[in-house]
This record gives C-alpha cells, structure tokens and sequence, in this order.
C-alpha cells in the first residue's frame, strides 16, 4: 500500500513551452503533497507544500508563477512548468503524505525528468 | 534554521565490514529524524525513523540529542545495501516538510 505515482516519467520540451506533472496516491489520501527537486548527484530540494484545497506554500527562491501548482483532489497535485527553460532541466519529485495503516510518513513518487532544449 | 549535514559524500566499504553513515543537525527544539535510502534507479524510501526505535535490514540509528547527532550504522555490510543514504528531519509547525542532507553513497565492495 501507500503507492504514489508520476506522469509523465520523463518528458522532452522545448524551450518556451510549459509542462504539466502529475503526482497521484494511488491508494490513500493525502491532504499534503510536496514538491522536490534534484540535481544530477545532489539532495532533494524542497520546491513546495501543496495542500488540498489550498495555496501552495513556495520555499524561499522558488518562483511561484513559473512552477505552478494545483491540488485539486486528497489524491492528485500537479506542477507545471510554466515557460520552461533549459536551466529548468532537472529530476522533479513529488511525495504524498499519508498512511498505509500503521504510521503517517511522506511517500515518493518515482520522479520526473525535465529536459527542455 | 533547520539543517542536516551529512559530512561524507561517499563511503566505501568492504563486504563484512562495519558501516557508520554520520549526520548532524542543528535546531533548536526537539526534531523527528529520518534516514532514507534511494537505491540505483529506484525511488526514495523509507529507512527508519527515530521514533520507531527499531531496526531496518539491520541498520540501527540512535538519535544522540547532546550531539545533535543520528547516525546510522550496520555492523556487516553487505553488497546490496549499497545506495544513496539521506539523513532528513521534520520540526514543529514544519507541517511535516522534510529537510534533508546532502546524501551519502554507500558503495560496499565484495
């Protein structure tokens, strides 16, 4: 239980274009979702907490109109990309927070790859 | 601010031998902390937590509030716990937002 999935895996763009990913839980709820990203060898970066029903809460840094993102539903949040550029390339990451049963803890999605040309 | 470090970038080991990944953390009140493992190509998961107090494909960690210090450590090493090692914590009104550490690659050599 407690599986969280992204569409797409990976996706090709070109610059100036915007890009939508989904992150779904695919067997519970989750009222909180977040948003990483990561770097080729580096940690997970923390973009955003995305609440059902409610306003993303942007880390510091993260520009809120070129990464929007919408939770419309306890089980999907979405993070477009919004006229990407080539520095925008990278692994995006999404967890859901929720339970399988026994203790909440944040579950991750298996990542998006961005390549923008 | 809360912050994870995690000194090693990388730490080889020998199949057998003892493991000790190290993370350090700095805040001020009383933090939950999180060791997650991310194995080659798959995603990031869950490794123990230091609440649970237990042990996970046995790893243990202890969480050492003197030194503001959770590292994690395996007495034999084996092959396939080779992967990427993060150290994370959550903190009150984080709204159980993780901050991870840099990471550490575990390679264990036969």
């Amino acid at each position: 239980g407690a599986v969280v999935s992204q569409h797409p895996s990976w996706v090709i763009c070109k610059s100036g274009t915007s890009v939508k990913i989904e992150c779904r839980s695919l067997d519970f709820q989750a009222t909180t979702m977040f948003w990483y990203r990561q770097f080729p060898k580096q940690s997970l970066m923390l973009m955003a907490t995305s609440n059902e029903g409610s306003k993303a809460t942007y880390e510091q840094g993260v520009e809120k109109d070129k990464f929007l993102i919408n939770h419309a539903s306890l089980t999907l949040s979405t993070l477009t990309v919004t006229s990407a550029h080539p520095e925008d390339s990278s692994f995006y990451i999404c967890s859901a927070y929720g339970t399988s049963g026994l203790t909440y803890e944040q579950y991750f999605g298996p990542g998006t790859r961005l390549t923008v040309t | 601010a809360q912050r994870v470090t995690q000194p090693e970038k990388l730490l080889s080991v020998f199949k057998g031998a003892p493991v000790e990944l190290k993370c350090n953390y700095s805040y001020s009140g009383s933090p939950e902390l999180f060791w997650y493992v991310q194995y080659s190509r798959q995603r990031l998961q869950l490794l123990l937590r230091h609440i649970s107090r237990e042990s996970i494909k046995g790893f243990t960690a202890d969480l050492n509030k003197g030194e503001t210090s959770f590292h994690l450590k395996k007495p034999f090493a084996q092959e396939e716990d080779s992967a990427m090692y993060y150290c994370a914590l959550t903190f009150s009104g984080g709204y159980n937002k993780l901050i991870f550490g840099a990471g550490t690659r575990l390679a264990v050599h036969p």
